[in-house]
């Protein structure tokens, strides 16, 4: 079955600190994959995309992600985290062709500590 | 250029009520898609909609019904409306039909329904 998960519901990390968000994906064939952030009220934002190629790809707001197929993983990561990233992150994977559904991970809710 | 726009931003409607969502996507946008999101369950695809058609349909009751226009434009709407209907529902639109450029999601409509 297809199935996306972010096994980490909560993290907090300190001001400055580095971040790593775990995604992992079962779907067949690869995806592409997606990562979205979400702040309070508001929609989805993306943040990168991976479609082929490099599998360390920069995104928006300093993040950026790494694909590793062997582990099926797409886990978002920065090197120093601002209080204005405190947030929910989604991870996604959607089809390379067909009418196969857009699948997001439940979420991770991600708290800055000053 | 213009987001994702919903209408409304809030609401408020009764149980036994009907309610219609609208969505206009970015301009040159033909792909819409709507999610139900709530913090039991996350977010829950709705429907997938490419010119006028729609693509693919999420698991949920007849009482859940959408269309899409042929500017883009898109609605949906929510017949008998239970408590458990309460939620924040998002549109997203993607340029394409593969959407693997990844969603540009609106704010969304709040509903809370009582």
């Amino acid at each position: 079955a297809q199935s996306v998960t972010q096994p980490d519901i909560h993290i907090t990390v300190s001001e400055g600190a580095s971040l790593e968000l775990r995604c992992n994906y079962s779907y067949g064939a690869t995806p592409y994959l997606f990562w979205y952030v979400q702040s309070p009220g508001q929609g989805l934002q993306l943040l990168l995309k991976y479609f082929s190629g490099d599998t360390l790809v920069q995104g928006i707001k300093g993040f950026e992600a790494e694909f590793k197929r062997s582990q099926s993983s797409f886990n978002l990561r920065k090197p120093s985290v601002h209080w204005s990233d405190a947030a929910e992150y989604f991870c996604a994977v959607g089809p390379r062709s067909g009418t196969y559904k857009y699948i997001f991970g439940t979420g991770t809710r991600l708290k800055v500590l000053a | 250029k213009a987001g994702v726009t919903q209408t409304p931003r809030y609401l408020i409607k009764t149980r036994g009520q009907q309610v219609t969502l609208s969505c206009s996507p970015i301009s040159g946008h033909r792909s819409v898609s709507w999610y139900q999101q709530t913090p039991g369950q996350g977010l829950q695809f709705l429907f997938e909609y490419f010119s006028e058609t729609q693509r693919n349909k999420g698991n949920f009751p007849g009482r859940f019904s959408g269309r899409q226009f042929s500017n883009s434009r898109s609605e949906m709407n929510v017949s008998t409306l239970e408590l458990g209907d309460s939620a924040l529902y998002l549109c997203a639109s993607s340029l394409n039909a593969d959407r693997n450029y990844g969603y540009t999601f609106g704010s969304g409509t709040r509903l809370t329904v009582v």
